[in-house]
């Protein structure tokens, strides 16, 4: 069974601090996703990594993989209030038939307050 | 948005009902997935499809069955729902072959079972 350890559980900061979330797992996963979600609604895909080492950037957010694909983070820089929600980092298993089936973190619940 | 619709939104039901959600795509994604939603545990996977006909098991399959007798309508029925299946139910889809697990989620059912 491959687990995704995701961290902190709860972060409350206020309006222009940087934050850093992370995912980590002893698996290797082929890929892993990052969502948010909002309250009463489903959550929405913000990036894949595909590659280890890989960085990417979304505006105010930097998404990385590490380098032997087995963990994950995402920085936000200069928080908004507009960015409060959930966040989840998903892992896609490596080899094999996975049938594109996904294993989820936790969840980190963002506050950002004005 | 990924043309993914579930019903109903919202369903409050007594203990030893059966109750049945349907989640219906319009896309023609082979691959579709149920999961639950419940507070610190993130996303957890209880049945999966890979074909019309072709579903398997996830992680917390127990008390639950699935259908999927056309490409585009999954269903998840909880035979004799128990007040530890209250919680909030996604579909979601696999865009593409499945093999980078980008999924694609449904608004969601509340479920409460009394």
């Amino acid at each position: 069974t491959q687990l995704l350890e995701q961290s902190p559980q709860f972060l409350s900061i206020q309006e222009g601090e940087n934050l850093t979330v992370y995912c980590n797992s002893s698996s290797v996963f082929s890929s892993l996703q990052w969502y948010r979600q909002e309250p009463g609604e489903g959550p929405v895909l913000l990036v894949t990594v595909v590659t280890g080492g890989e960085v990417k950037k979304l505006k105010r957010l930097t998404f990385q993989f590490g380098d032997a694909r087995k963990d994950s983070s995402l920085h936000i820089t200069a928080a908004q209030p507009g960015d409060t929600g959930l966040y989840l980092c998903a892992g896609a298993g490596a080899g094999g038939t996975s049938y594109g089936k996904l294993t989820f973190g936790q969840g980190t619940i963002l506050t950002v307050h004005p | 948005d990924a043309g993914i619709t579930q019903s109903p939104r919202h369903k409050v039901t007594e203990t030893g009902t059966p109750v049945t959600l349907r989640c219906h795509q319009t896309e023609n994604h082979r691959y579709m997935y149920w999961y639950r939603q419940d507070p610190g545990h993130g996303l957890r996977l209880i049945h999966y499809s890979y074909g019309v006909k072709d579903t398997d098991k996830g992680e917390v399959s127990d008390g639950y069955s699935v259908s999927r007798s056309k490409t585009e309508d999954f269903l998840l029925t909880l035979e004799s729902a128990t007040s530890s299946q209250t919680s909030v139910y996604f579909c979601a889809i696999s865009v593409g072959t499945g093999e980078w697990g980008e999924q694609y989620f449904g608004p969601g059912t509340r479920l409460t079972v009394t």
